[in-house]
């Protein structure tokens, strides 16, 4: 299995500063034949399921500000939000699905310090 | 505009067998596009991926649950179908319904979820 580990745990940031999230995989998963790295970030909120905010790393989902980016390569990876504003509360995931068993990060918590 | 809805006993007794259902509206579980999965998530930890189906039926499951679970489709319903034998508490936990996000292959990331249901395994 790849095990997807992320750092922080949790962070705080004052509303309008950056906050970056690292997620780190035990395998590359980046598909040669394709060039893609087969890795996505979700945001979830309490209550609500998660909702996808980049695929193939970097690729934004249509409808998410912008003030959110995606990064890296192989086996690193960083989300970050530009800006944070205070709906950006949330635990954030990243997620493989270059194999099988697909698998998540154990989640980041982001706070308005 | 696409909805995932879940359907099933939210409580059920150790040794026993979860069953789940999952209801697709505002489009068609047979598409050749897209692949169907169940996620969980025990409540306060992460998610888990469980397995997919594509609408022929061909399935993929994650390997340590594999021996326990089935996921089977029925697409003159619009519905998929989660079966988890032999639970223990360890299975206790918000069971989501998914939809990858396409190109007829399970290896894309899940872009719709239902909004998940809590089953709780005890007696």
């Amino acid at each position: 299995d790849i095990v997807m580990t992320q750092s922080p745990d949790s962070l705080a940031v004052s509303l309008g500063e950056r906050a970056t999230i690292n997620c780190k995989s035990s395998q590359s998963v980046l598909y040669s034949s394709n060039n893609k790295n087969y890795l996505a970030w979700y945001q979830q909120k309490p209550g609500q399921p998660p909702k996808k905010l980049i695929y193939w790393a970097s690729t934004r989902e249509s409808g998410v500000p912008d003030r959110f980016s995606g990064s890296g390569s192989g086996t690193d990876f960083t989300l970050t939000i530009s800006s944070l504003q205070a709906e950006d509360v949330a635990v954030y995931y990243c997620h493989q699905y270059y194999s099988i068993p697909f698998t998540f990060g154990p989640g980041t918590k982001v706070d308005i310090k | 505009q696409l909805q995932l809805q879940e359907s099933g006993p939210g409580l059920v007794k150790p040794s026993e067998t979860l069953s789940l259902t999952c209801t697709v509206s505002g489009g068609s579980i047979n598409s050749s596009s897209y692949y169907w999965g169940c996620i969980r998530q025990p409540p306060g930890k992460g998610l888990e991926w469980i397995g997919s189906i594509y609408y022929s039926g061909s399935t993929y499951y994650n390997p340590s649950l594999k021996s326990r679970v089935t996921i089977s489709v029925d697409t003159s319903k619009n519905q998929f179908s989660l079966k988890l034998s032999s639970v223990t508490a360890a299975d206790t936990a918000i069971y989501y319904c998914a939809r990858h996000s396409g190109s007829g292959t399970c290896y894309s990331p899940v872009d719709y979820w239902g909004q998940g249901t809590l089953v709780t395994v005890s007696s």
